[in-house]
């Protein structure tokens, strides 16, 4: 499984877009990348996944270069309930079912 | 999406007790499932693979006669910490994927586990 490397934390205000990256330097070809949002004493929740280019959802965007050596995972306007600690993974879909390995993530703080 | 149901919550147990924290998939079918524990402000870090059917695989350093893993069926995990101490106290987690549908993992709610 490729490791991961983010930043340990960030900053922010409400209402504005954050960006968090992670590398992945080490990342194989059929590795998706995959990031999870977890609150204290929750278990992760699923964000957003993805395997090139751009991809979009209702609460995210996960943008990957075209070499797949890292990935940004962008937060349109956050707000005060989206601090929270934030993981990025990678891994074999198919021959993992799901065994993931978790790096220290991101501590997101969203400030008044 | 997929849902991951564990149970429960949280417990209290005295030192000694064994404790049993079950790993349900509500609307899908498991045959692996994954156990996690995380310590106060760090990451999950991977225990055991919890195989249908079959023993379960351990990450080393993970005693296995300590943390029973039962996989009776497709849908239902267990995870009993055996003769817990004090310095199992810790926030259990489950995951699961459903292989006919996602490539991503969901993870159950966790188990906040006190050992007294």
């Amino acid at each position: 499984l490729a490791k991961t490397t983010q930043p340990i934390s960030m900053d922010s205000y409400e209402g504005q877009e954050v960006n968090i990256t992670c590398s992945h330097n080490n990342i194989a070809t059929n590795d998706y990348i995959t990031w999870y949002q977890q609150f204290p004493s929750q278990g992760p929740r699923f964000i957003i996944q993805g395997y090139k280019t751009k991809v979009t959802n209702e609460v995210a965007s996960l943008f990957i270069p075209a070499d797949r050596k890292s990935s940004t995972l962008s937060l349109p306007r956050v707000s005060l309930s989206d601090t929270a600690v934030y993981y990025c993974l990678v891994g074999d879909a198919n021959t993992n079912a799901g065994k993931s390995t978790f790096g220290d993530g991101t501590t997101l703080t969203v400030k008044p | 999406g997929a849902v991951v149901s564990q149970h429960p919550s949280w417990v209290i147990c005295k030192s000694g007790t064994s404790v049993k924290i079950e790993c349900r998939s509500l609307d899908f079918q498991a045959t692996t499932m994954f156990w996690y524990r995380q310590f106060p402000k760090q990451s999950l870090m991977l225990m055991a693979t919890s195989n249908e059917g079959s023993k379960a695989t351990y990450e080393q350093g993970v005693e296995k006669d300590k943390f029973l893993i039962n996989h009776a069926s497709l849908t239902l995990s267990t995870l009993t910490v055996t003769s817990a101490h004090p310095e199992d106290s810790s926030f259990y987690i489950c995951s699961a994927r459903d292989l006919g549908t996602n490539t991503e993992a969901f993870f159950g709610q966790g188990t906040r586990l006190t050992v007294v």
